[in-house]
C-alpha cells in the first residue's frame, strides 16, 4: 500500500521569499506523484505531476517539484511566492493496479505581505 | 482539459433524510470514478472506487449501506448518503479516471450540511 507524509501542516512565508513544501511517500511499487492546490471552499486543481522521465517537473505558475527515488521524496518549491499562492497544498501518490490516489494531510501555505 | 462536474455544489438537509450527489464526466468516458470526503481543514479521505457496471469497492471503515454508490453509465456516478446525520456533514469530492495516461480529474466538490 502507498502512503504520503506531509510533515508541515502550515508554512508561513513572506511575499517574494522562496518556499519548500515537503512530501515523502512510501510504496512497494513504482508510483506516480502529484501536487494539488485547493483554494478556500473550492475543489482541487492539479499543480504538477511526475509520471516518468525527467525527475524535475514544473507548473505554469512557477512551482517545481523534484522526484527523488532514493529519498522517496517529491518536495514542492517556488523561488518567489505571491500573496495569491496562499492555499492548501496536497501531495498525492498513485501506484499499483488500483489507480487509487492517496493524499497527504496537506500543507497550508500562508503568504504574508 | 477534461471536465468533471458535481451537482449539487452545496446542500442542506434535515437529519434522517437521504441526499444524492452526482458526478459527471462532461467530455470523456470514465469507467472508474473515486469518491472522497474532506472534513474542515483536513485531507481528502478515499471512500470508495466506483466502477461502471459493477459494485463499488469501499475503503475500510466506510459503511456501504450508508454511502450508496451507483455508476450506471460511463459518464455518471452517484453517491447517496442515506439517513443522513450531522456527523455526515462534510465536503464530498469525486474524481474521474480518463483513458489518457490514466489521468484523474476532480469535480468542484459538494458541501453537505445535515441539520
Amino acid at each position: 500500500a502507498q502512503s504520503v507524509t506531509q510533515l508541515d501542516s502550515q508554512v508561513p512565508v513572506f511575499e517574494e521569499a522562496p518556499v519548500e513544501l515537503r512530501c515523502n511517500y512510501s510504496s512497494s511499487v513504482s508510483v506516480y506523484l502529484f501536487w494539488y492546490v485547493q483554494y478556500p471552499n473550492q475543489g482541487l486543481q492539479l499543480l504538477l505531476k511526475y509520471l516518468s522521465g525527467s525527475t524535475l517537473v514544473e507548473s505554469i505558475n512557477g512551482f517545481e517539484a523534484e522526484f527523488n527515488k532514493s529519498q522517496t521524496s517529491f518536495h514542492l518549491r517556488k523561488p518567489s511566492v505571491h500573496i495569491s499562492d496562499t492555499a492548501e497544498y496536497f501531495c498525492a501518490v498513485r501506484g499499483g493496479a488500483t489507480n487509487k490516489l492517496i493524499f497527504g494531510t496537506g500543507t497550508l501555505l500562508a503568504v504574508q505581505p | 482539459g477534461a471536465v468533471v462536474s458535481q451537482h449539487p455544489s452545496w446542500v442542506i438537509c434535515k437529519s434522517g433524510t437521504s441526499v444524492k450527489i452526482e458526478c459527471r464526466s462532461l467530455d470523456f468516458q470514465a469507467t472508474t470514478m473515486f469518491w472522497y470526503r474532506q472534513f474542515p481543514k483536513q485531507s481528502l479521505m478515499l471512500m470508495a472506487t466506483s466502477n461502471e457496471g459493477s459494485k463499488a469497492t469501499y475503503e475500510q471503515g466506510v459503511e456501504k449501506d450508508k454511502f450508496l454508490i451507483n455508476h450506471a453509465s460511463l459518464t455518471l456516478s452517484t453517491l447517496t448518503v442515506t439517513s443522513a446525520h450531522p456527523e455526515d456533514s462534510s465536503f464530498y469530492i469525486c474524481s474521474a479516471l480518463t483513458g489518457r495516461a490514466g489521468e484523474l480529474f476532480f469535480g468542484e466538490g459538494s458541501r453537505l450540511t445535515v441539520l
